[in-house]
């Protein structure tokens, strides 16, 4: 298995709950961030977290860290139809360098009207 | 952050021919491009980090003289894809290189190879 696998694969919610992806990974980082593709389309960056914070916030995403598991878990709170997309998380390769990515394998999101 | 394009943003070629994807970063300079190959319902895997001015780096299992990657300046990276097959169709996305380790994504194209 690769660096970067997140569970579930696939999530199916209701417009107005919440959202929860998790994403773990298999060595040492110097930062993991989660991005957002919509399909068929590039990814879009939504945060980043490096490895000596916890818990980051910005605007209905909630992300936190856990180096000692090795994990992230990214909350899209109130979710919206127009939230549906892909979720991916990425870790950096090489912690000195911070700039290669590896991405994990993604979880769907669908968030029905 | 910064604004990437790509062009075209699909294509179709037959067997055997050459394909050139161009990535452009609009407004900011450019000094590492990555490249991303994308099969259907499958996660990124980088193929190549591209250097202005230098040769790419390539990944490990990716044929350098199939995917030939130029990164003349700091605004335009592109890759050619040499003598495409069926198995090359995939959706290639580029990315540029922020300044807070974060990556800027393109719009990403799709190949189909006849």
């Amino acid at each position: 298995s690769q660096q970067g696998e997140e569970d579930p694969q696939a999530l199916s919610i209701q417009e107005g709950e919440n959202a929860t992806m998790n994403c773990s990974y298999k060595t040492s980082i110097n930062n993991l961030q989660w991005y957002r593709q919509n399909s068929g389309r590039g990814l879009v960056h939504l945060i980043l977290i490096r490895s000596n914070e916890r818990e980051k916030h910005s605007g209905r995403l909630r992300v936190t860290l856990d180096t000692s598991k090795k994990s992230s878990s990214l909350l899209i709170t109130a979710s919206r139809a127009a939230d549906t997309a892909s979720y991916f998380c990425a870790t950096d390769r090489d912690p000195t360098s911070g700039s290669r990515l590896t991405f994990g394998e993604g979880t769907q999101l669908t968030v029905n009207p | 952050g910064a604004v990437v394009s790509q062009h075209p943003s699909w294509v179709i070629c037959k067997s055997g021919t050459s394909v050139k994807i161009e990535c452009r970063s609009l407004d900011f300079q450019a000094t590492t491009m990555f490249w991303y190959r994308q099969f259907p319902k499958q996660s990124l895997m980088l193929m190549a980090t591209s250097n202005e001015g230098s040769k790419a780096t390539y990944e490990q299992g990716v044929e350098k003289d199939k995917f030939l990657i130029n990164h003349a300046s700091l605004t335009l990276s592109t890759l050619t894809v040499t003598s495409a097959h069926p198995e090359d169709s995939s959706f290639y996305i580029c990315s540029v290189a922020g300044l807070t380790d974060t990556q800027y994504f393109g719009p990403g194209t799709r190949l189909t190879v006849l």
